[in-house]
């Protein structure tokens, strides 16, 4: 799997736009791009997934470039509820030799009121 | 969706004992898979359990410490044995319902062993 790197943590206020941006210099053709978010005490929990251009769903942005070795997740208007760890996963998850997900080391954000 | 229930979420142990984690999902599913994470840190893959053949470990785990069974397609177990302070941890269970879709993870059992 392609090695990932992010920010290690990053600090913000509720209201605000959050982007956390992930490099991933040696994606291959197949990858896709996932983001999983992991609360204290919990077990991550599936944001995004994407492999071009850009995905929106009810909880997040994710925009990739043409060159997709690198993507940046949005958090539109973060509460302190959001106030988590987030993880960039690259990985062809249809490749039946794969082995299970490769967590690095993860962005921790932190909400402030 | 999968949900998924862990028990026991947390755990208290002496050292030199085991203890079997257990891992229920209410549905089939095709992958199931063990982490550990340390607290404050990222997950680290035990290893994939298979149904009905010996689990596959990654580097740095064995079968005699980390033993998997998976009878069949909605449950696992992961036992730690002869545990020590180190093994305190957080172990989680994932699984996956098929190729290509998200991954669930379970709450996860917090082990501190004594």
């Amino acid at each position: 799997l392609a090695k990932t790197t992010q920010p290690i943590s990053m600090d913000s206020y509720e209201g605000q736009e959050v982007n956390i941006t992930c490099s991933h210099n040696n994606i291959a053709t197949n990858d896709y791009i996932t983001w999983y978010q992991q609360f204290p005490s919990q077990g991550p929990r599936f944001i995004i997934q994407g492999y071009k251009t850009k995905v929106t769903n009810e909880v997040a942005s994710l925009f990739i470039p043409a060159d997709r070795k690198s993507s940046t997740l949005s958090l539109p208007r973060v509460s302190l509820s959001d106030t988590a760890v987030y993880y960039c996963l690259v990985g062809d998850w249809m490749d039946t030799g794969r082995r299970a997900l490769t967590f690095g080391s993860g962005t921790r954000l932190q909400v402030q009121p | 969706s999968a949900v998924i229930s862990q028990k026991p979420s947390r755990d208290i142990c002496q050292r030199g004992t085991s203890l079997t984690i257990q891992c229920q999902v209410d549905s089939q599913v095709t992958m199931m898979f063990w982490y550990r994470q340390q607290p404050g840190q990222s997950l680290t893959l035990i290893a994939t359990a298979n149904q009905g053949s010996e689990a596959t470990y990654e580097s740095g785990f064995v079968i005699d410490k980390f033993p998997i069974s998976r009878p069949n397609l909605t449950f696992s177990t992961l036992t730690v044995s002869n545990m020590s302070p180190e093994d305190s941890s957080i172990y989680l269970c994932s699984v996956e319902q098929s190729r290509g879709t998200e991954a669930f993870f379970g709450q996860g059992t917090r082990l501190t062993v004594v």
